[in-house]
C-alpha cells in the first residue's frame, strides 16, 4: 500500500532561519510524484513544489527546495530564510503510477509551522 | 490561473438532512477529487471522476455519493448527514494530459457543521 509519513506534529523556527519538514514515502511503483502543499489558516491548498522518481536533481523553488533521497524513501521540504508568512500547516502527498491511484493524491496528516520574530 | 470554487465556505445542518455540496473549474480539467480534513488525519480521498459521468470510490466513501453531468462540475452528497461528517471539504481539479505530474488545484473549501 501507498503511504505518506510526516512525523513531526508541529515545528517552530525563528524568522530568517531554515527549517527542514521532514516527509518519507512508500511505494512499490517506480514512477512516482511527489508534492508539498501550504494550508495557511485561511484553509486553501497552496501548491509548492513537484519532484518526479526519475528527476536526478532535486527540486527548487525560490526558498523552498525538496531534499530527495530516493534510496531513504524521503522528499524533505527545506524552507530558507524563514518568514512570517510561512506559518501554515504544510502536507506532503504522493502520486504513483497506477491508472486508479494514479490520479488522486495520497496525503500525510501535515506539519505545523509556526515562525517568530 | 485556474479557478476551482465551492458553493459555500461554511455550512451547517441538521442530522438526517440531504446536503449538496458543490464544486466548479473553469480549466477544463478531466480529473476531479472530494477530500475530507480533519484534524490530526490529513486530507482522504472521498471519491473522484476521471471525466464526464464517470467516478471512483476513494478511501472513504461511505455515506457520500458523487454526480458528474457537466464537466467542469462535481458535486458531492450526503444522502443523510450524520454529526460524523462534520468536516472541512476539499475539492481539487487536475489536467490529464502530461500523466503524473501534474498538480492539483484546489478550492478554498467548505467548513461544514452537521448538528
Amino acid at each position: 500500500a501507498q503511504k505518506i509519513t510526516q512525523t513531526q506534529p508541529g515545528m517552530f523556527v525563528q524568522e530568517k532561519e531554515a527549517v527542514t519538514l521532514d516527509c518519507t514515502y512508500d511505494t512499490s511503483d517506480q514512477s512516482y510524484g511527489l508534492f508539498w502543499y501550504k494550508q495557511p489558516s485561511s484553509g486553501e491548498m497552496i501548491f509548492l513544489i513537484y519532484q518526479g522518481s526519475y528527476d536526478e536533481q532535486n527540486a527548487t523553488e525560490g526558498r523552498y527546495s525538496l531534499n530527495f533521497q530516493k534510496a531513504r524513501k524521503s522528499a524533505n521540504l527545506v524552507i530558507s530564510a524563514s518568514q512570517l508568512g510561512d506559518s501554515a500547516m504544510y502536507f506532503c502527498a504522493m502520486r504513483a503510477s497506477g491508472w486508479q491511484a494514479g490520479t488522486a493524491l495520497i496525503f500525510g496528516k501535515g506539519t505545523t509551522l509556526s515562525v517568530s520574530s | 490561473d485556474v479557478k476551482v470554487t465551492q458553493s459555500s465556505r461554511y455550512l451547517v445542518k441538521r442530522t438526517g438532512e440531504k446536503v449538496f455540496l458543490e464544486c466548479v473549474q473553469d480549466m477544463d480539467h478531466e480529473n476531479m477529487f472530494w477530500y475530507r480534513q480533519d484534524p490530526g488525519l490529513g486530507l482522504r480521498l472521498i471519491y473522484f471522476s476521471y471525466d464526464v459521468k464517470m467516478k471512483e470510490k476513494g478511501d472513504i466513501p461511505e455515506g457520500y455519493s458523487v454526480s458528474r453531468e457537466k464537466k467542469e462540475r462535481f458535486s458531492l452528497i450526503l444522502e443523510s448527514a450524520s454529526t460524523n461528517q462534520t468536516s472541512m471539504y476539499l475539492c481539487a481539479s487536475r489536467l490529464l494530459a502530461g500523466g503524473i505530474y501534474n498538480e492539483q488545484f484546489f478550492g478554498p473549501g467548505t467548513r461544514l457543521t452537521v448538528l
